[in-house]
């Protein structure tokens, strides 16, 4: 099976940076993937993570380092409307190519 | 181009009914999937759809259970209703299995 690790909260002010980290245990890994949720909305894909290294789109990065199971989601530059929940997500080869979600980081901007 | 639609938005139901969800993926997408989100639980997996064929099926009781059309509309339907079955449903849609997965905005079940 598989199981993904995240904070569960996080609280930063404007224009700082924040990292959630992620860690993942999966018996066939294909990649790590990040969703944005703003509150009574609908999950929105951030970016997306199948080889180690850095991914940068905008403001947001993604890091993957697949030897130690984790990545981060790095916010730069923060601003009010980056409050929302945050998920990593993982494709397991061995789980059926089953897209499991952790359990979410809620992020909390402060002026 | 439209996005994913998912009917009804909100729902009360009483212990022991049934409910069906509906969701309409995105023109062309043929890869559909179902989460149970919940304040304590996070995104659930509950089944994906590829063609009209159930692909996967996430741990959950048989009370749940789901299909594809062949226009890639998608059910959901949950039978003998338990008051931990209130959450939220989303259903995500995709062409086939990438990463890149787009959400609906979801089922709000409350069960009395």
């Amino acid at each position: 099976g598989q199981s993904l690790e995240q904070p569960s909260e996080v609280t930063a002010v404007e224009g700082a940076i924040v990292q959630i980290n992620c860690t993942y245990q999966t018996s066939g890994f294909y990649g790590l993937s990040w969703y944005q949720q703003h509150d009574g909305g609908a999950p929105t894909f951030l970016s997306y993570n199948a080889l180690d290294g850095l991914e940068e789109t905008g403001r947001f990065s993604s890091f993957l380092s697949r030897s130690d199971s984790y990545g981060y989601l790095l916010l730069q530059e923060l601003q009010m409307k980056d409050s929302a929940s945050y998920f990593c997500a993982v494709r397991d080869g061995a789980a059926g190519n089953m897209l499991t979600f952790g359990g979410g980081t809620r992020l909390m901007v402060k002026p | 181009k439209a996005g994913v639609t998912q009917t009804p938005r909100y729902l009360i139901k009483t212990r022991g009914q049934q409910v069906t969800l509906s969701c309409s993926p995105i023109s062309g997408h043929r890869s559909v999937s179902w989460y149970q989100q919940t304040p304590g639980q996070g995104l659930q997996f509950l089944f994906e759809y590829f063609s009209e064929t159930q692909r996967n099926k996430g741990n959950f009781p048989g009370r749940f259970s789901g299909r594809q059309f062949s226009n890639s509309r998608s059910e959901m339907n949950v039978s003998t209703l338990e008051l931990g079955d209130s959450a939220l449903y989303l259903c995500a849609s995709s062409l086939d299995r990438e990463n890149v997965l787009t959400f609906g905005a979801g089922s709000r079940l409350t069960v009395l």
